[in-house]
């Protein structure tokens, strides 16, 4: 099983700050295999990233992913009050595996 | 517009069974793949079972491998799954997602692109 281990846990930044998310893979996976989801207490979560940096339908700009390997990051470049949420990475080289969530808080 | 409903969740008695179903609406049901994930309380998400459009190809993880059984209804445009020997630590929020191909001239990627609300389990004496 290939473990995604996102860190930080939670991140505590303001509005209009720029907020870098990670995600380690315990072995290779294509970039093109890796996922990213918000997720909003109650909410079911919604796709923000395939291919490790591409958006999905109707996802602004200033969310972008990147990396490859072993190593991939969720990048919000200003963030909005909308923006505080729960993020997760996602695999889908072997057996789909979740990271554990990153998120993200008002300070 | 693209809509997952699930249900059939509830408390139940551990060794118990439950059957989940998804409805789906708004798209072309039996030419998409579909997963079960669930979250446990506090817990980040976890992925349980995938089926291929049309049911021949079918997936499990390890933590409920021989306890659930995944199934789809083309014709009803449904997805279900099957848990039996209910535990515990099968509490959670159990959602239904569609997956989603996406392609360029290089390569093919993939996203749950629809999930449902979900639906509460509870398994508890």
């Amino acid at each position: 099983e290939i473990v995604l281990t996102q860190s930080p846990g939670t991140l505590s930044l303001s509005p209009g700050e720029r907020a870098t998310l990670s995600c380690r893979a315990s072995q290779y996976i294509s970039s093109s295999y890796l996922a990213w989801y918000q997720q909003k207490p109650g909410q079911a979560p919604r796709l923000l990233i395939y291919g490790a940096s591409k958006r999905a339908t109707g996802i602004p700009d200033r969310f972008s992913g990147s990396g490859s390997g072993t190593d991939f990051t969720l990048t919000i470049s200003r963030l909005e009050p909308d923006d505080f949420a729960v993020y997760c990475c996602q695999q889908y080289a072997s057996s789909p595996t979740f990271g554990q969530g990153t998120k993200v808080e008002i300070k | 517009d693209v809509q997952l409903v699930e249900s059939g969740g509830g408390l139940v008695q551990p060794g118990g069974s439950l059957r989940l179903s998804c409805a789906a609406s708004g798209f072309i049901f039996s030419s998409y793949e579909m997963n079960w994930v669930r979250q446990a309380p506090g817990k980040g998400l976890e992925w349980l079972s995938h089926i291929s459009s049309s049911g021949s190809t079918i997936y499990y993880a390890d933590s409920v491998k021989g306890r659930f059984t995944i199934s789809r209804d083309n014709a009803k445009n449904s997805l279900y799954l099957q848990m039996n020997s209910l535990r515990a630590e099968d509490t959670a929020i159990y959602y239904c997602a569609r997956d989603e191909y996406y392609y360029d001239s290089s390569d093919y990627y993939k996203g749950m692109d629809y999930w449902g609300q979900g639906t509460r389990v509870t398994v508890s004496s």
